[in-house]
């Protein structure tokens, strides 16, 4: 059993529709992240957010909109996807120990897959 | 800009066989690399990660190895077991204030009864 809990496992929505997809850890990470994952491929990072703070955005379309409301919750919202945008969505944490977070594991959630009609 | 390339993409063996995974990267500046398990339509488990001050980490049947200067890690997996069947991914953790983490594309892995 993951320790990075995500809802809803599927996701199945419209180009028109608004959805949000959610994350919640309990481990005491201060350092959450959204990363997108197409068939076949490896993890692409999205997002990265460090003390409830946006510290880190790929150069994400922003029909993709964060949002971190306490230190163990992080939602994604969805709006107007595009079909290229089906994909397993992965949120992950680690803990942040000041200069040496860098050197510690991420954990990840189960995902969700979301199709986008 | 850093490259992780993992050889082979796919591996088939029987049970009970040792077998040796790999994985490289293009710049030794790394914070860290991390031996990820993933089964189909699952997220990411982590086995194993070893800091760049280290040689090698060990967890169960599972030992992985660095060569920091080399570019170069090894995943070798004892007495494999059909519940080893997955995709394993390494990633390292570049130095120089990132915190992305570069992804191989995985070595699938089928251990056969």
């Amino acid at each position: 059993d993951t320790e990075v809990t995500q809802t809803p496992k599927h996701l199945v929505m419209g180009m028109t529709n608004k959805k949000s997809l959610k994350c919640e850890q309990h481990m005491g990470h201060r350092a959450m992240y959204w990363y997108k994952q197409k068939a076949k491929k490896p993890p692409e990072l999205m997002f990265v957010y460090s003390y409830e703070k946006l510290s880190i955005n790929e150069s994400v379309p922003s029909r993709f909109s964060p949002e971190c409301p306490n230190s163990s919750l992080l939602n994604l919202h969805l709006h107007a996807l595009q079909p290229e945008d089906s994909a397993l969505y992965l949120c992950a944490s680690s803990r942040w120990t000041g200069d040496l977070y860098s050197n510690q594991p991420q954990h990840f959630g189960d995902g969700t897959r979301l199709s986008i009609l | 800009k850093q490259e992780v390339t993992q050889i082979p993409a796919a591996l088939s063996v029987p049970e009970g066989e040792n077998l040796v995974l790999n994985c490289s990267f293009t710049d030794s500046a790394i914070y860290n690399l991390q031996w990820f398990r993933q089964d189909p339509g699952k997220g990411l488990t982590s086995l194993l990660l070893i800091q760049s001050s280290q040689r090698e980490q060990t967890s169960g049947r599972l030992n992985a190895s660095l060569d920091k200067s080399s570019g170069r890690s090894t995943l070798y997996i004892a007495a494999s077991q059909p519940g080893d069947s997955a995709t394993y991914l390494c990633a390292v953790r570049p130095q120089g204030g990132s915190e992305k983490l570069v992804f191989g594309k995985g070595t699938k892995l089928t251990v056969n009864p």
